[in-house]
């Protein structure tokens, strides 16, 4: 099973609204990834957020971190429909040096933002 | 100009004949790593690579090979291509830490069809 999971997988919202997307995973991890990828495109990183981070903002972006609930958010203010397009988040799995350097993604959220 | 790129970026191919797809980034990363994405299934890691001479599978290596003689080449080997290897094949590369790959700059991608 994935160890980063998206929810929702589709999100359909106005112009100017917000949008909020999870990502919830499974062991410890060091660092949290999102990503976008606009139609059949190469990903984008977005934001990267530690484990000892609890929020991180970018421009309208806002994630946030709770490694207690092994969770993430990914909050875009005042959406526009350049935003829309596909997110991702990604894991490394263990936080050990070297013991596993996979990087894992999740299926993805489609976010489609209506004129 | 920070880029990944990918050779070839469309190809078509009947089952069986050995194929190569190239990928070279210009950012010294040491980390560098192949994802395919299939509609359902999101992004899967098949290899990555921590630095030269360092591999490690990703969660789909079956039927795959990778070299890292170089610190700015991966390429992605497919020795016997199958039907089940169609896909949407990302390169990508970033720094690499003790907290694991970074922020990953992804190539442009390599529409593979096998028949």
């Amino acid at each position: 099973s994935q160890q980063g999971e998206e929810d929702p997988q589709a999100l359909s919202i106005q112009e100017g609204e917000n949008a909020t997307m999870n990502c919830s995973y499974k062991t410890s991890i060091n660092n949290l990834q999102w990503y976008r990828q606009n139609s059949g495109r190469g990903l984008v990183h977005l934001i990267l957020i530690r484990s000892n981070e609890r929020e991180k903002h970018s421009g309208r972006l806002r994630v946030t971190l709770d490694t207690s609930k092994k969770s993430s958010s990914l909050l875009i203010t005042a959406s526009r429909a350049a935003d829309t397009a596909s997110y991702f988040c990604a894991t490394r799995q263990s936080p050990y040096f070297g013991a596993n350097s996979k990087l894992t993604f999740g299926k993805g959220i489609t976010l489609s933002v209506r004129p | 100009e920070a880029q990944v790129t990918q050779n070839p970026r469309y190809l078509i191919t009947v089952t069986g004949k050995k194929l190569t797809v190239t990928c070279s980034q210009n950012m010294n990363h040491e980390y560098m790593s192949w994802y395919r994405q299939d509609p359902g299934l999101g992004l899967r890691q098949i290899y990555y690579s921590m630095n030269v001479e360092v591999t490690d599978k990703g969660d789909v290596p079956e039927g795959y090979k990778v070299s890292r003689k170089e610190k700015r080449n991966f390429p992605l080997i497919l020795e016997s291509p199958s039907p089940n290897q169609t896909s949407l094949y990302f390169c990508a590369s970033s720094t690499f830490t003790r907290q694991g790959p970074y922020e990953q700059y992804f190539g442009p991608g390599t529409r593979l069809t096998v028949t």
